[in-house]
């Protein structure tokens, strides 16, 4: 099974900060790699799919790169309201697995 | 407005069973895959089920595999998981949420509020 891994686990940045999270895959997964938001209490948001394709509705200072097996997920800009985990998750398992990366956590 | 609505946790024994249900409306059902996914309290997130449209194609993580059984039941727009055999690390927080593709990339663009299952005696 392709195993997930993110770094760093937690991060402190001040609003304006440019921070970028990174998602290894312990295999190749092209870029079959979606991100999630998730603030305290709630349920997760779609940030990107295919490794760099923004959701509908999602602020562009959010933006994915990578394919492969190395991924990052880049804020630029960081708001106050950015404060929340983050989650890689790949797509590339056949039969699905949907295997999620063990988070970020991003403290402003 | 897409609306995913989780109930039936709570207090689970050790052994025993409980019945998860999502209700689902603002979009058509049946034509999408449903997933079940859950967090374990302080913890990430972890993948469970998955279900097709028309419900003839289900895959399990390998952690509830045999004791978990998710099903649909597309004229009340409607997603159930029976558990059971149920654990101590089966306690967490339970969401479904909806699955979409778009060209070849999958992903889960809504998600419900989730619902709280306890497992212990």
């Amino acid at each position: 099974d392709i195993q997930m891994t993110q770094s760093p686990s937690s991060l402190s940045a001040s609003v304006g900060d440019r921070v970028t999270i990174t998602c290894r895959a312990s295999q190749y997964i092209s870029t079959f790699l979606n991100w999630y938001q998730q603030k305290p209490g709630e349920a997760p948001t779609l940030l990107i799919f295919g490794a760099s394709r923004l959701q509908t509705g999602v602020p562009s200072r959010f933006s994915g790169s990578g394919s492969g097996t190395d991924f990052t997920l880049t804020i630029s800009g960081l708001q106050p309201e950015d404060s929340a985990s983050y989650y890689c998750q790949e797509n590339y398992s056949t039969p699905v697995l949907y295997t999620f990366g063990q988070g970020t956590r991003i403290e402003i | 407005e897409v609306l995913l609505v989780e109930s039936g946790g709570g207090l689970g024994q050790p052994g025993g069973s409980l019945r998860l249900s999502c209700a689902a409306s603002g979009f058509t059902f049946s034509t999408y895959e449903m997933n079940w996914v859950r967090q374990a309290p302080g913890k990430g997130l972890e993948w469970v089920s998955y279900i097709s449209g028309g419900g003839n194609t289900i895959y399990y993580a390998d952690s509830v595999k045999g004791r978990f059984t998710i099903s649909r039941d597309n004229a009340k727009n409607a997603l159930f998981l029976q558990m059971s055999s149920l654990r101590a690390e089966d306690t967490a927080v339970y969401y479904c949420a909806r699955g979409r593709c778009s060209s070849t990339y999958c992903f889960f663009d809504q998600w419900g509020q989730g619902t709280l299952v306890t497992v212990s005696s």
